[in-house]
């Protein structure tokens, strides 16, 4: 089944740690988003790729780290300097050009501890 | 800047009953405008989505109605089952889907 993959699950984070949060599709989607959602705040954008090797900053960009190697992943680091990243985070994908929306994954839950 | 406006942010209606999210949205450039469905723990599903050429789209029990020149969409839902419990988000974006807004999200109650 094609899809998007996101691990893990649930991530606890001590303070002062980066954590990685992974994101797969095997849906030949070139374009790749990351947003982060919070309670009564709907989905807000942090990063995303058209691309392989090239992606821009979203609307809250500060604290995040993310990369493009391969079309298939685009992971994205939460650094230290991000400091308040307790959230639920989403993966998506879409078509580039085309009226399709996007495909979710079910998303990675980060807590500070 | 939230250029997609959506209420309310929390919505209980009676099974059977019919249910009403509106939207509203400020980038004229928006050209594809599609509402999601998220259930707790899950990411957003697509549920329905509606080009700005035409004023209402019809999907089984969804509706979605499109006011171009007010600039609001709204999402109806017919006969409103306790499985439609869900947050809901609308949103706004372009052809080239690089840029796509959403609003806050409003959780539906369908009590039975």
């Amino acid at each position: 089944d094609g899809g998007i993959t996101q691990s893990p699950k649930y991530l606890f984070r001590k303070e002062g740690q980066n954590v990685t949060l992974s994101c797969e599709q095997n849906l030949n989607h070139d374009a790749m988003y990351w947003y982060r959602q919070d309670p009564g705040q709907g989905l807000r954008l942090i990063y995303y790729s058209q691309i392989v090797n090239d992606f821009q900053k979203g609307d809250i960009a500060e604290g995040y780290s993310v990369s493009r190697e391969k079309k298939e992943s685009f992971p994205l680091t939460v650094t230290s300097a991000q400091k308040n990243p307790t959230a639920f985070y989403l993966c998506a994908s879409s078509i580039v050009g085309g009226p399709y929306g996007y495909t979710f994954g079910s998303g990675t839950r980060l807590t500070v501890v | 800047q939230q250029q997609v406006k959506q209420s309310p942010q929390s919505l209980i209606v009676q099974k059977g009953g019919i249910s009403i999210i509106n939207c509203a949205y400020e980038n004229t450039a928006f050209d594809y405008f599609p509402w999601y469905q998220q259930f707790p723990g899950k990411g957003p599903a697509l549920l329905i989505a509606i080009r700005p050429d035409v004023s209402e789209k019809k999907e089984g029990r969804f509706t979605i109605s499109f006011n171009k020149s007010a600039k609001q969409f709204s999402l109806h839902i017919m006969d409103s089952q306790p499985g439609d419990s869900a947050t809901y988000f609308c949103a706004g974006g372009s052809y080239n889907n690089n840029d796509m807004r959403f609003g806050a999200g409003t959780r539906l109650t369908v009590k039975p």
